[in-house]
């Protein structure tokens, strides 16, 4: 089966960087996803990293270490609205062919001014 | 275009009763998955649907079942609700169903079972 790893919350002040690991173990592998989800709110999707390596996308970077099973969501610059839920999620090979998308149980970000 | 809209947006029923629960994803995208998301288990996944077909199955009992239609809108259906059913069922579609692109999350149907 696959699991996935990441710390229940975080804490972080207005304008800092904060990091959001995630460390996984599948059978097979086909990338590292990583959503945002506010309060009451739908999961929006953030980031894909297929390769290892830095994905930048504005504020927000992602990267991944296949070898490590590792890898993590570097917020920049950190504005209060950025306060949500953070999941990451890996697609894997099962016995029957490519599942779905499996997620993290989510780490909480909490912006303070 | 219009985002993945499902229906109704909030249910209250009563343990051993069915319920429906539907979904449309955003229009060209023919991969639907459900998930069901509480406090305790997180998100949790239920099945994908591909053109009309099940693509993959979660772990969950057989009362937990669904379809797609041709034109890619999808429905679930719980029966014999229990009190554990209560949670926010969410539907994602995507284009090719890889998820590489990412999927697009409806706002979700929150069940209460009573």
């Amino acid at each position: 089966g696959q699991s996935l790893e990441q710390p229940s919350e975080v804490t972080a002040v207005e304008g800092a960087i904060v990091q959001i690991n995630c460390t996984y173990q599948t059978s097979g592998f086909y990338g590292l996803s990583w959503y945002q989800q506010h309060d009451g709110g739908a999961p929006t999707f953030l980031s894909y990293n297929g390769l290892d390596g830095l994905e930048e996308t504005g504020r927000f970077s992602s990267f991944l270490s296949r070898s490590d099973s590792y890898g993590y969501l570097l917020l920049q610059e950190l504005q209060m609205k950025d306060s949500a839920s953070y999941f990451c999620a890996v697609r894997d090979r099962g016995g029957t062919g490519r599942r779905a998308l499996t997620f993290g149980s989510g780490t909480r970000l909490q912006v303070q001014p | 275009k219009a985002g993945v809209t499902q229906t109704p947006r909030y249910l209250i029923k009563t343990r051993g009763q069915q319920v429906t629960l539907s979904c449309s994803p955003i229009s060209g995208h023919r991969s639907v998955s459900w998930y069901q998301q509480t406090p305790g288990q997180g998100l949790q996944f239920l099945f994908e649907y591909f053109s009309e077909t099940q693509r993959n199955k979660g772990n969950f009992p057989g009362r937990f079942s669904g379809r797609q239609f041709s034109n890619s809108r999808s429905e679930m259906n719980v029966s014999t609700l229990e009190l554990g059913d209560s949670a926010l069922y969410l539907c994602a579609s995507s284009l090719e169903g890889t998820g590489n692109y990412g999927y697009t999350f409806g706002s979700g149907t929150r069940l209460t079972v009573v």
